[in-house]
């Protein structure tokens, strides 16, 4: 079965700096799909990125980037110029490549940004 | 845009009723999920539906069931709810065939059961 590990369950980064969510996670699968999501306090889930485990180029959504490491199963999340909106609860997911997968979720980390 | 709506954001139950939650989608989704969030725990799949009708267990099926009888609407039940199935209950819709395997979730319905 595969699992997904947030070691950091809180973490803190000033407005307009850079931080990093880290996320490993264990598969026997070659080929699959990696998200990051995001839940802001009271509110709805939603896609922040995606990655294909097939693509060597890392995902970029504005802000937004990820570090792939597929040979260390590795997929961290990098937030640049950080905002007080990005302040939530980060949640990495795996999916295999089926059309109907379910996802398998880490435990989340919060993001509280400072002035 | 993608909607997908839960019946309640809050509900109070009593130990032993029967509790259901109800899960709309507007896009046709094929794919339907219920998934329970629990601090420290994440997210964890109860059951999904790939089709009206079909159903199949995920990861922590014990106390629950569900129903869905047209494509839009995807149901959780608790037959005789517990205090340990106080949760935060998340609902989420994925297309069928799709490459990109996003699924979209619901506001969340937190139900607590005294």
């Amino acid at each position: 079965a595969q699992t997904v590990t947030q070691s950091q369950p809180e973490m803190s980064v000033q407005e307009a700096e850079t931080v990093t969510l880290s996320c490993t996670y264990d598969t026997s699968e070659s080929d699959y799909y990696l998200f990051w999501y995001k839940q802001p306090p009271s509110r709805q889930m939603i896609l922040v990125i995606r990655q294909e485990a097939y693509k060597q180029q890392n995902a970029t959504e504005n802000r937004f980037s990820v570090n792939f490491q597929k040979a260390a199963k590795s997929f961290s999340l990098k937030i640049s110029d950080s905002q007080l909106g990005d302040a939530a609860m980060y949640f990495c997911a795996y999916s295999d490549t089926g059309t109907a997968s379910k996802l398998t979720f880490g435990t989340g980390t919060r993001l509280q940004v400072t002035l | 845009d993608v909607k997908v709506t839960q019946s309640s954001r809050y509900l109070v139950k009593r130990t032993g009723e029967k509790v259901f939650l109800e899960c709309v989608q507007d896009m046709d989704h094929e794919n339907m999920f219920w998934y329970r969030q629990d601090p420290g725990l994440g997210l964890r799949l109860i059951y999904f539906s790939y089709d009206v009708k079909m159903k199949e267990k995920g990861d922590i099926p014990e106390g629950y069931s569900v129903s869905r009888e047209k494509k839009e609407r995807f149901s959780l039940i608790l037959e005789s709810a517990s205090t340990n199935q106080t949760s935060m209950y998340l609902c989420a819709s994925l297309t069928g065939g799709s490459s990109y395997n996003e699924q979209f979730f619901g506001p969340g319905t937190r139900l607590t059961v005294l």
